[in-house]
């Protein structure tokens, strides 16, 4: 157990459909990063903040955007949701910007 | 662009057997690489890798870096069943916030 949790585990949804995913980091860890990981794509960044603050980008669709809240854990929002956005996603963090700790993830399926 | 390339992608062995999984990577600014198992969910930290020629050992696994010819390995001795996993190697850039991973390599230990 990494100490990162995430919420929902599982989530089916429609397409079209806008769902939440959300993160708890490790205490003390102000850093969190959102990752998807899919098939055919290996896992892929997607956004870091740092302390509430958006730190750095990565291949995050317009159709998704994430949040940090002031007691640090983090929200992905995806919204328009194709077949294509299926995939597991993951939330990690740290303390500083070296090691990462992966949460659990949420497995996400666009019917 | 960045690149992390791991092989084999995938690999089967007796218990018992040694393994060796490659990592090899051409980013633009090298930090640091991670080593990461993943088995049904969550990628779990292993090592992490900064200077060459400083072996990492953890049990019965281990890892070196070699930052001149721009690889890594991680070796697993008296391997067990419960070793089977997908094996992730990230390289983190200097600056950068994300890491990038390869594509994994998929071990199977048959009893």
């Amino acid at each position: 157990d990494s100490g990162v949790t995430q919420t929902p585990k599982h989530l089916i949804t429609a397409t079209g459909q806008r769902v939440t995913l959300r993160c708890s980091p490790r205490s003390g860890d102000l850093s969190v990063y959102w990752y998807q990981q899919s098939l055919d794509q290996g896992l892929q960044f997607l956004i870091q903040y740092y302390n509430g603050e958006e730190r750095a980008k990565g291949n995050i669709l317009e159709r998704f955007s994430a949040q940090q809240f002031p007691d640090l854990h983090s929200e992905l929002n995806l919204s328009s949701l194709e077949l294509g956005d299926s995939a597991l996603y993951f939330c990690a963090s740290s303390v500083g910007e070296e090691t990462q700790y992966f949460g659990p993830g949420t497995r996400l399926l666009v019917l | 662009e960045d690149k992390v390339v791991q092989s084999p992608l995938s690999l089967v062995v007796h218990e018992g057997d040694t393994v060796t999984l490659n990592c090899s990577y051409e980013v633009t600014n090298f930090r640091s690489l991670l080593w990461y198992k993943q088995e049904k969910k969550a990628p779990t930290f292993l090592f992490m890798l900064t200077s060459s020629g400083i072996e990492k050992k953890s049990g019965r696994l281990s890892s070196i870096l070699d930052k001149k010819e721009l690889f890594s390995i991680l070796n697993i001795t008296a391997t067990q069943t419960g070793d089977s996993a997908v094996y992730l190697c990230a390289v983190r850039i200097q600056g950068a916030q994300k890491l990038v991973f390869g594509q994994g390599t998929r071990l199977t230990i048959n009893p």
